[in-house]
Formats: structure tokens, C-alpha cells, sequence
């Protein structure tokens, strides 16, 4: 109950194409849903989050929609940069303290 | 501003030596995270403190890990003996309100770049 799963596990998108990567939770428990990019060499990187109580967030070209009563949310990242090319990891908690990372997702966004 | 400061950046050492991994966390967090991140196992977390004190430990793998916060500014994971199958990269994150920075009840974790431990 506490896994935090997400898909696909790699990912290629053409450069200005939309990459989706999806999540599902258990523990209806979690109020806090954070993306995290990971570029090799460095530590995993706030990318953008949402709250339960809303569907959708979005940050530049960054959204994260959030389906409550199917208990999964998703990032879209729109116009897929080469720059974009790196890890992605979803991630849940509750009250900020217990972070459960999905396995993330490889994304290579081709020139 | 300085940002999780994680020292060593590789630590190459030999089975059965200790091996100690430091962190000095964003000025003001009052929480702070230990994970451990394989290809197998994704990132997990091992360890992680508020306000100094060990919340939740059940992270740990075993006994041969151990992990101390004498004060809000520095934490260290160690690893005694340390065996091959220890080798992994080793962050750690940090969360709370820093200085200037609003109060939100949950907080973002900011990671270093990690320790890149490599047991022979």
C-alpha cells in the first residue's frame, strides 16, 4: 500500500512532441505529490507538485493532472526539449515526512 | 544560497572497512532524509530525522548501518562493515522552512548530489 508505481519505464519523443508519464497510488493517506528530474552525476531535483484538492497544475511547460477517486496523476511535458532528456521520478506523502518515490521514468527527447 | 552539501562525492573502499557518509542540510530544515539509489531498487529511503531526532528507521537494511544527527546543521551515515553489495549512490534531502521562505504543511525535499559509494 505504500508502492507508488509509474510507466512507461523509458521513453523517446521527438523534439516539440508531448511526453506523458503516468503514476498510480494505494494509500488514499497521501495528501502531497511532488516530481522530481534527475540529471546523471546530481541528486533528484523539484520539478513541479500538486495537492489532492486539485486536478491539475501547470508551470511553464510542466503539468501534472491529478485523478482523485482513480488514485493516479500524471506529468505532460509539453514542446519536449533535448535539455528535457533525463529521469523522472513521481512521488507521495503524507504530511511531508514519509516520501515514497515511483522507479522512474528514462526520457531521451531526440534532437 | 548553499544548497544540501554531501561529502565524499565517491568513496571507493575496501569489504569490511567503515565508511562514513556526511551531510550538511539547508540552513533552517528541520527535516532530514537519508536514501540509498540502485538501478535493482529505484531510490529508497533509509532514514529520516526531525528536528535531530530519528523518526523513522525502518528503512535501514541492516545493523551495519547506523546514522546520527548531533545537530541541525550536520548528519552522517555509516556503514560498519561495509560489504560490496553496499555500493550505491547516497543522497540526502533536506525539508522545512528555510530562511525567508514561506510555511507550506508539506515541504519540497531538496537533495545533494550524492555520494557515489563503491565497495570492493
Amino acid at each position: 500500500q505504500q508502492q507508488v508505481k509509474q510507466s512507461p519505464q523509458s521513453l523517446i519523443v521527438q523534439k516539440g512532441g508531448i511526453s506523458i508519464i503516468n503514476c498510480a497510488y494505494e494509500n488514499t493517506a497521501f495528501d502531497y505529490f511532488p516530481w522530481y528530474q534527475q540529471f546523471p552525476g546530481k541528486g533528484p531535483a523539484l520539478l513541479i507538485a500538486i495537492r489532492p484538492d486539485v486536478s491539475e497544475k501547470k508551470e511553464g511547460r510542466f503539468t501534472i493532472s491529478f485523478n482523485k477517486s482513480a488514485k493516479q496523476f500524471s506529468l505532460h511535458i509539453m514542446d519536449s526539449q533535448p535539455g528535457d532528456s533525463a529521469t523522472y521520478f513521481c512521488a507521495a506523502s503524507r504530511g511531508g515526512q514519509n516520501f515514497v518515490f515511483g522507479p522512474g521514468t528514462r526520457l531521451s527527447v531526440l534532437p | 544560497d548553499a544548497g544540501v552539501i554531501q561529502s565524499p562525492r565517491h568513496e571507493v573502499t575496501e569489504m569490511g572497512q567503515e565508511v562514513t557518509l556526511r551531510c550538511k542540510p539547508i540552513s533552517g530544515h528541520n527535516s532530514l532524509f537519508w536514501y540509498r539509489q540502485t538501478m535493482m531498487r529505484g531510490l529508497e529511503l533509509l532514514i529520516y530525522f526531525n528536528n535531530n531526532v530519528p523518526i523513522d528507521d525502518s528503512g535501514m537494511p541492516e545493523d551495519r548501518f547506523s546514522a546520527k544527527m548531533p545537530n541541525a546543521s550536520f548528519s552522517t551515515l555509516k556503514i560498519q562493515p561495509s560489504e560490496p553489495r553496499d555500493s550505491a549512490v547516497y543522497f540526502c534531502a533536506s525539508s522545512g522552512r528555510g530562511q525567508g521562505e514561506v510555511y507550506y504543511s508539506n515541504q519540497p525535499q531538496h537533495f545533494g548530489d550524492g555520494t557515489r559509494l563503491s565497495i570492493l
